[in-house]
């Protein structure tokens, strides 16, 4: 089926660990997002990527990165977790279509930090 | 900037009331507006976009600009409504499509 797909669904990592969440949408999406929310915080964005080769910082970039590896996948790194990184983080992509944007997201990765 | 605002962080109504959720925003371009809902455990799906000028589950949106808002409205909530709605705006003059949401309305229709 068409649509986003993220991995792990969940994952209890340590402080200082590090882990990699990955996200591949099949749609031929240029854009590609990563969210996490937190309760009462809504959704806040990590980073984006407007198309292959290019990313850019959101609203709480601090403690990550990523990588647009190609047109269909957009990873998120966590290279020494932290527990306020503890949260459920949602992969999403976004087609301009018809003057109007169409965004799809994931099911959601839900990530502990102890 | 752009910014939405939901000054609601819980709504309560009983099934078969009229049940609006209200949504503010500001920006310095031209906007594009959606409601997103989130049942339990469920991933984000869309639910409105103003641009549609469409009803969903009995829901419906109407962008007010000069009140800057688009308040998310069901004239009859039924337990199936219960759900984490969020309101989007993407700013309509970026290519990027990058959304900006609210903090959301969790929703809840008692029976």
């Amino acid at each position: 089926n068409a649509g986003v797909t993220q991995t792990p669904k969940f994952q209890v990592l340590k402080t200082g660990q590090s882990m990699t969440l990955q996200c591949a949408q099949d749609m031929n999406h240029n854009s590609m997002y990563w969210y996490r929310q937190d309760p009462g915080m809504g959704l806040r964005l990590i980073y984006y990527s407007a198309s292959e080769g290019t990313t850019d910082k959101g609203e709480v970039p601090n403690g990550y990165n990523v990588s647009r590896l190609n047109k269909r996948e957009f990873s998120l790194r966590l290279e020494s977790a932290a527990p306020s990184q503890t949260s459920v983080y949602f992969c999403a992509s976004n087609e301009r279509r018809s003057g109007a944007n169409v965004l799809t997201f994931g099911a959601g990765s839900r990530l502990t930090v102890l | 900037a752009q910014r939405v605002t939901q000054p609601e962080k819980l709504l309560s109504v009983f099934k078969g009331a009229p049940v609006e959720l209200k949504c503010n925003y500001s920006y310095s371009g031209s906007p594009e507006l959606f409601w997103y809902v989130q049942y339990s455990r469920q991933r984000l799906q869309l639910l409105l976009r103003h641009i549609s000028r469409e009803s969903i589950k009995g829901f419906t949106a109407d962008l007010n600009k000069g009140e800057t808002s688009f308040h998310l409205k069901k004239p009859f909530a039924q337990e199936e409504d219960s759900a984490m709605y969020y309101c989007a705006l993407v700013d309509r003059g970026s290519t990027l499509g990058r959304l900006y949401f609210g903090r959301g309305t969790q929703l809840t229709v008692w029976p």
